[in-house]
C-alpha cells in the first residue's frame, strides 16, 4: 500500500526566504506525483504534476523535483511572499489515476 | 470557467438522516473522484468513475454509495449518517488515464453529523 509523508509539517518563515517542502512515498512504481495548494476553508490547486519520466517542473517561483528511485520529491519555493502562505500537499498516482495524499505542510510567511 | 462545482457549502444532518452531495463538471472529463479529508490528515478517497455508468470504490468506502449516469454528474449518496461521517468532502475530475493531466478539484462540501 502506499503511504506519503511530508515533511515537515508546519514552517513559519520571514517573507523573502527560499524554502523546501519534502515529500516521500513508499512505492516507486507511480505514474506522476503533483503538488497542490489548499487555503483556508478552500478546494485543491494544482501547482505541478511531474511525469514519472521526469526530473523537476518550474512554474514561475515553484520548482519541484522527483527521484522515483529514492521514492522522494521536494518542492522549491523561492523568495517567499505572504501570499505563499498555505497548506501543500504532495500526491501520488500509483494508477487509475486515483491519488495518495500526504498530510500536508502547513507554511506561513510573515511580513 | 465553472471548473467542478459542489453543492451545498455546508451542512448539518441528524444521525441517521440521508443526503445526497452534489457534484458536477463542465470540462468533459472522463474521470471523476470524491475524496474524504479529515482534520489534521491527507484526502482519502472514497469512490471514482472512469466514465458514466462506470464507478469503483477508493479506500473507504463503506457508508456511501455513488452513481454516474451522465459525463458531467457524479453525486455521492449517504445513506444514513453517522457521526464518523462528518468531514470535508470534495470532487474532483481529470481528462482520461494519461500520465499528464492534473485532478481538478471543487470547493467541497463541510458536513456535520450532529
Amino acid at each position: 500500500k502506499q503511504e506519503v509523508t511530508q515533511i515537515p509539517a508546519a514552517l513559519s518563515v520571514p517573507e523573502g526566504e527560499n524554502l523546501v517542502l519534502n515529500c516521500s512515498f513508499t512505492d516507486s512504481a507511480i505514474y506522476n506525483l503533483q503538488w497542490f495548494r489548499q487555503d483556508p476553508g478552500k478546494g485543491l490547486t494544482s501547482l505541478l504534476l511531474i511525469q514519472s519520466s521526469q526530473r523537476e517542473q518550474t512554474s514561475g517561483r515553484l520548482n519541484a523535483s522527483l527521484d522515483k528511485s529514492s521514492g522522494r520529491s521536494t518542492l522549491y519555493i523561492a523568495a517567499s511572499q505572504p501570499g505563499d502562505s498555505a497548506t501543500y500537499l504532495c500526491a501520488v498516482n500509483s494508477g487509475y489515476s486515483t491519488l495518495t495524499f500526504g498530510k500536508g505542510t502547513m507554511l506561513l510567511v510573515s511580513p | 470557467n465553472a471548473g467542478v462545482t459542489q453543492t451545498p457549502k455546508f451542512r448539518i444532518l441528524k444521525i441517521g438522516q440521508s443526503m445526497t452531495l452534489q457534484c458536477t463538471q463542465d470540462m468533459n472529463h472522463n474521470y471523476m473522484y470524491w475524496y474524504r479529508q479529515d482534520p489534521g490528515m491527507g484526502l482519502k478517497l472514497i469512490y471514482y468513475s472512469v466514465g458514466a455508468g462506470i464507478t469503483d470504490k477508493g479506500e473507504v468506502p463503506n457508508g456511501y454509495n455513488v452513481s454516474r449516469s451522465t459525463t458531467e454528474d457524479f453525486p455521492l449518496r449517504l445513506e444514513l449518517a453517522a457521526p464518523s461521517q462528518t468531514s470535508v468532502y470534495f470532487c474532483a475530475s481529470s481528462l482520461n488515464r494519461q500520465n499528464n493531466q492534473p485532478q481538478h478539484f471543487g470547493d467541497g462540501t463541510r458536513l456535520s453529523i450532529l
